[in-house]
């Protein structure tokens, strides 16, 4: 099984400040496609987890532009560019490359 | 507008079963993929299992092969998870999610429905 690895797992930031998320594969999320299909969900409390970002840097409608995808290969970022109160919530990352589909194990994002 | 509704979950007897059912709107199951996903209390995500839109091929996680069943029927555009055999590590919300939608996967989830195995 392909194995997600996400740093920190607890990120508390300024409002108004950036804030960055990782996600290490342990191994490469190109599919036969030519694709990378890594995605990145957000999990507010209390609610069912959204779906920001697909395809490594595709923000899904809706979705405000502080919030951009990068990466290729293994190594994959989600960064903020200025937090917000409403962006605190944890964050996942997400392959769906190859099954079983696997997921980090999420990064809790707090305001100081 | 897209929606998708679990229902079915509650309390159960370790070794016992129980049905999920995830009912769609806003799109056709014939024509999509569909997840199941969950998630224990305070933990992370788990994917569990995959229809195709042709109800074939289908997928599963180790944790619940050979204990859980995805189906779907079209014409109630509802997808299913017939759950067997439950054991404690099984307590979780249990989510359902859409598959490929265009370039997008898992685009759209349920608000969940709560498993509880105990006795």
């Amino acid at each position: 099984d392909i194995v997600l690895t996400q740093t920190p797992l607890s990120s508390p930031v300024t409002l108004g400040q950036p804030a960055s998320i990782s996600c290490r594969s342990s191994q490469s999320l190109v599919y036969s496609d030519g694709d990378t299909y890594l995605s990145w969900l957000q999990q507010r409390p209390g609610q069912p987890p959204r779906l920001l970002i697909y395809k490594i840097s595709n923000r899904l409608s809706g979705v405000p532009d502080r919030f951009s995808g990068s990466g290729a290969g293994t190594d994959f970022t989600l960064k903020i560019s200025r937090v917000e109160a409403e962006d605190v919530a944890v964050y996942y990352c997400m392959q769906v490359t190859e099954y079983p589909y696997t997921f980090g194990q999420g990064t809790k994002l707090e305001i100081k | 507008e897209v929606q998708l509704v679990e229902s079915g979950g509650g309390l159960v007897q370790p070794g016992g079963s129980l049905r999920l059912s995830c009912a769609a709107s806003g799109f056709t199951l014939s024509s999509s993929e569909m997840n199941w996903v969950r998630q224990a209390p305070g933990k992370g995500l788990e994917w569990l299992s995959y229809i195709s839109s042709s109800g074939s091929p289908i997928f599963y996680a180790d944790s619940v092969r050979g204990r859980f069943t995805i189906s779907k029927d079209n014409a109630k555009n509802s997808l299913y998870l017939q759950m067997n055999s439950l054991r404690a590590e099984d307590t979780a919300i249990y989510y359902c999610a859409r598959g490929r939608a265009g370039d997008i996967l898992f685009g759209q989830w349920g608000q969940g429905t709560l498993v509880t195995v105990s006795s």
